[in-house]
């Protein structure tokens, strides 16, 4: 089983709509959750730290769900500029610095 | 807002050449990274460096591959002698901790083995 797991997409959508992309890790030990978007051939930048109570900035809210394991990114009113690909990212408890990626979803906005 | 800087933008080299890629650090981070990834793929870890050693690295990282900070802004990564399948983007992060600490991105360097 992969340590971050997330669904590619990519994940079509028109200027205005709801979109939200979920994410499961298997180590439960697991003690920090990110979400970073990448655009093509750049770097990842950090969207935001998802936290246990979820968190919310500007049209983008994050959940996290010990429990079952997983993260979700809601992002609203999507716009074009939102189009990128989506990271799960995680860090470890015994790893306190290593930051494991999933492979990314990618979210293409459309007019 | 301060960010992290790499260098050179591009690396082409043959099979078998050693290769330097630079980064400079935020200047008051403390904890330093380097990533690769390899095209279509995921971002992978390949180690952490704080305090002046190595704190945490990969199976990937292995002898063909060493980092070092040079001075006081400088952090670079090595690899002795490349190979084909070192062809991927690397990219260099610093972090003020560890832990829940976000790590933030150089923009990249692109290396092509040939």
């Amino acid at each position: 089983r992969k340590e971050v797991e997330q669904d590619p997409g990519p994940f079509n959508v028109p200027e205005g709509a709801t979109v939200a992309f979920n994410c499961t890790y298997s180590n439960s030990a697991s003690q920090s959750f990110f979400w970073y978007r990448q655009d093509c051939r750049k770097e990842p930048k950090l969207l935001m730290s998802v936290y246990s109570s979820g968190n919310e900035d500007g049209r983008f809210t994050a959940q996290l769900n010990r429990a079952s394991q997983y993260i979700s990114l809601l992002i609203r009113d999507s716009k074009l500029s939102d189009s990128a690909t989506y990271l799960c990212v995680v860090i470890s408890t015994g790893t306190a610095s290593k930051l494991t990626f999933g492979t990314g979803t990618r979210l293409q906005v459309t007019l | 807002e301060p960010e992290v800087t790499q260098t050179p933008s591009h690396q082409v080299t043959q099979m078998g050449q050693e290769v330097i890629l630079r980064c400079v650090p935020i200047s008051n981070h403390l904890y330093f990274y380097w990533y690769r990834q390899i095209l279509g793929q995921k971002v992978e870890f390949l180690v952490s460096f704080y305090n002046n050693e190595i704190s945490e690295k990969s199976e990937i990282f292995d002898d063909q591959f060493s980092v070092e900070r040079p001075d006081g802004s400088n952090f670079t990564l090595k690899i002795r002698s490349t190979k084909l399948e070192d062809s991927a983007m690397y990219f260099c992060a610093s972090s003020e901790r560890a832990g829940s600490q976000p790590q933030h991105f150089g923009d990249g360097t692109r290396l092509s083995i040939l």
